[in-house]
């Protein structure tokens, strides 16, 4: 079946301006998890969306983040007057309701210039 | 404290070997282990889970649990150049979903 996607794969933006990163997960998967990994770097944990119970924010670096999933399915990250430093690749992962593991998206790598 | 430590290598080792990678976590409680492998330019992918102390197979690839000692390691046998990659070691926070990563041990496998 498909798999996580994400759009757009490539996001080069002015610093200053608005982003909208877009997650659809496995049809039927429950959980999903925004990540943020920087060049070399470990993934960091920003947020993760679980069925109706409200999310888990503690990662976010700061408010200039929020996300939203609407429908229990498709994930909007949203980053407002990006910053340099938001430059990265932002991983979604899903799973389901059983099991844990977490399957992930291809990523969006977003450039701020 | 890093709540889930690995080597960050590179651990080099010759084609046919095994190569070792080793975890420990802080969080006792924790019930569900796994370990993704990473190649450059591309997003992790799962090889395996964990949830009971002792060693799990899977193919070429076994991953060991010890709770008390709280650590966790994977094992590759018969490493080919294609197992070079970054391996990442994940925890999962128990009573939840949320999952704790560590930095990643890079295992280069030479031909």
């Amino acid at each position: 079946g498909a798999g996580v996607s994400q759009s757009p794969s490539n996001k080069v933006t002015e610093k200053g301006k608005d982003v909208e990163l877009r997650c659809d997960p496995i049809s039927g998967h429950t959980a999903l998890y925004w990540y943020r990994q920087s060049l070399g770097q470990g993934l960091e944990f920003l947020i993760y969306f679980q069925g109706n119970s409200a999310p888990d924010k503690s990662g976010l670096p700061s408010d200039r983040f929020s996300a939203e999933r609407t429908g229990g399915s498709v994930s909007t990250l949203t980053i407002q007057r990006t910053q340099q430093e938001d430059s990265a690749v932002y991983l979604c992962a899903s799973s389901s309701q059983r099991e844990v593991e977490q399957y992930f998206g291809p990523g969006t790598r977003l450039t701020v210039t | 404290q890093k709540e889930v430590e690995q080597n960050s290598g590179p651990l080099s080792v010759p084609e046919g070997a095994i190569a070792s990678l080793n975890c420990t976590y802080s969080d006792r409680v924790s019930q569900s282990f796994f370990w993704y492998r990473q190649y450059s330019g591309k997003s992790p992918e799962l090889i395996m889970s964990i949830y009971s102390n002792g060693d799990k197979e899977d193919g070429r690839f076994t991953a060991q649990l010890n709770k008390a000692s709280q650590y966790v390691s994977l094992l590759i046998r018969d490493s080919q150049p294609s197992d070079s990659a970054t391996y990442l070691c994940a925890v999962n926070v128990a009573g939840g979903f949320k999952t704790i990563f560590g930095a990643g041990t890079r295992l280069f496998v030479k031909a």
